[in-house]
């Protein structure tokens, strides 16, 4: 079965520091991947997702992720982290195989952005 | 400006009434979905339909129904054979199938008393 498992439910980073959110999915056939953020009492915005063709994906707000198969992972990277960024980030799994394409969700990583 | 609304923003309850959330969008898509959020939980799909008159269970459908009669609404209606409501619901919608990225509305956060 799909599942999506997002290491560590809390990280905290400075202004300026690089921001690494990991996720790992398990998938039987290549999976179409998808971050989004959620600002508190807000929906789910999407931050970048992959499908076919180039590994490493660019989103909004400079972030950006690689799929890498031999890992399973597909991590959520920024180079400088703004306080802006603070929120909280939803890693998710979709393949055509699995009840005609669900999404599947990993629990969240919530981001805290330190002056 | 398209997009997808969720009203109302806060809801309150009695144990044992139902009550309806209403979603509507204006993206001319196809599919749209129901996800209830709990603290630490992730997303958990509760219905979605792919096309107008047609709707399906998803992994908690257990205490809600939804009816789909319009392509822009998919109301969604928390029971009272639901055992714990209290929690904060999201609606999505997409072109057509699982594969395009979902939009989501604003949210709703129904508190049963």
């Amino acid at each position: 079965a799909q599942s999506v498992t997002q290491l560590g439910s809390h990280v905290s980073v400075s202004e300026g520091a690089l921001v690494l959110l990991r996720c790992n999915y398990s998938s039987s056939v290549p999976p179409y991947l998808f971050w989004y953020v959620q600002y508190p009492n807000q929906g789910l915005q999407l931050l970048l997702k992959y499908t076919t063709g180039a590994t490493l994906v660019k989103g909004i707000n400079g972030f950006e992720a690689e799929f890498k198969k031999s890992e399973t992972s597909f991590h959520l990277t920024k180079p400088s982290a703004h306080m802006s960024d603070a929120a909280e980030y939803f890693c998710a799994v979709s393949d055509s195989y699995n009840q005609g394409g669900k999404l599947i969700f990993g629990q969240g990583t919530e981001l805290s952005v330190k002056p | 400006d398209g997009g997808i609304t969720q009203s109302p923003k806060y809801l309150f309850r009695k144990e044992g009434q139902n009550v309806t959330l209403s979603c509507e969008q204006n993206l001319n898509h196809d599919a749209m979905y129901w996800y209830r959020q709990d603290p630490g939980q992730g997303l958990r799909l509760i219905y979605y339909s792919q096309i107008v008159n047609d709707f399906q269970k998803g992994d908690i459908a257990e205490g809600y129904s939804v009816s789909r009669e319009k392509k822009e609404s998919f109301p969604l209606t928390v029971t009272s054979a639901q055992k714990n409501p209290t929690a904060f619901y999201l609606c999505a919608s997409s072109i057509s199938s699982w594969a395009d990225t979902q939009y989501f509305g604003p949210g709703t956060r129904l508190t049963v008393l």
